[in-house]
């Protein structure tokens, strides 16, 4: 079974730092492109960032950029979100999410997210 | 960045009623839009990929049409587990957007 397990989440005070992980199981996790998708309280969903399969090529949105890295580490299967200097305006879930395939074998930019997470709460405030 | 339009922002029918949801791009998408289903405390669920193709496992009374700018998500007979939040997603230029999303609740 196709299965993504985030980690991390957590109370941290604005200026702070916080590092989320994702576990992926059922499928070859080097040959797909993952990304971040976080939904603030209420609110709707936004893409916070994108990684190839290969982990060379990364994406984020202006709102995290300069704050946020993603990476993978594939002989662990595992993605992850390091996020610093955190503001309120960051507090959310933040979800995982597996892309239909790599972005340049298949379907473009990796197309749709096929496989999400539970998600994980991320929590901004003093 | 590319913004995405979705009407209405509530929808109330009744099970086996017709749903049309509507969403509508900035800018062409060409075909690389997705639809996305999401129940209270749940994450999402792709519906439908490249605008009129259904993912694994979802029913037949999901269709998706459209391309460009005007996009529509049809559901032709409304079972009760489909009363959810609807969004849409392009990723025809970076940034991956997503639409407000659309709440279908029951009538």
């Amino acid at each position: 079974e196709v299965q993504l397990l985030e980690s991390g989440g957590g109370l941290v005070q604005p200026g702070g730092s916080l590092r989320l992980s994702c576990a992926a199981s059922g499928f070859t996790f080097s040959s797909y492109a993952m990304s971040w998708v976080r939904q603030a309280p209420g609110k709707g969903l936004e893409w916070v960032s994108a990684i190839s399969g290969s982990g060379g090529s990364t994406y984020y949105a202006d709102s995290v950029k300069g704050r946020f890295t993603i990476s993978r580490d594939n002989s662990k299967n595992t993605l992850y979100l390091q996020m610093n200097s955190l503001r309120a305006e960051d507090t959310a879930v933040y979800y995982c999410a597996k892309q239909q395939s790599d972005f340049w074998s298949g379907y473009y930019f990796g197309g749709a997210f096929d496989i999400w997470g539970q998600g994980t709460m991320v929590t901004v405030s003093s | 960045e590319i913004v995405l339009t979705q009407s209405p922002a509530t929808l109330s029918l009744s099970p086996g009623e017709r749903a049309t949801l509507s969403c509508r791009a900035s800018q062409s998408v060409s075909s690389y839009l997705a639809w996305y289903q999401q129940k209270p405390g749940q994450a999402p669920r792709l519906l439908i990929y490249d605008a009129s193709n259904r993912a694994t496992g979802i029913p037949a009374r999901f269709s998706g049409s459209g391309s460009g700018t005007d996009f529509t998500l049809t559901i032709s007979s409304l079972e009760p587990e489909d009363f959810a939040v609807y969004y849409c997603q392009q990723r025809s230029n970076w940034p991956n957007t997503f639409g407000q999303g659309t709440k279908l609740e029951i009538k």
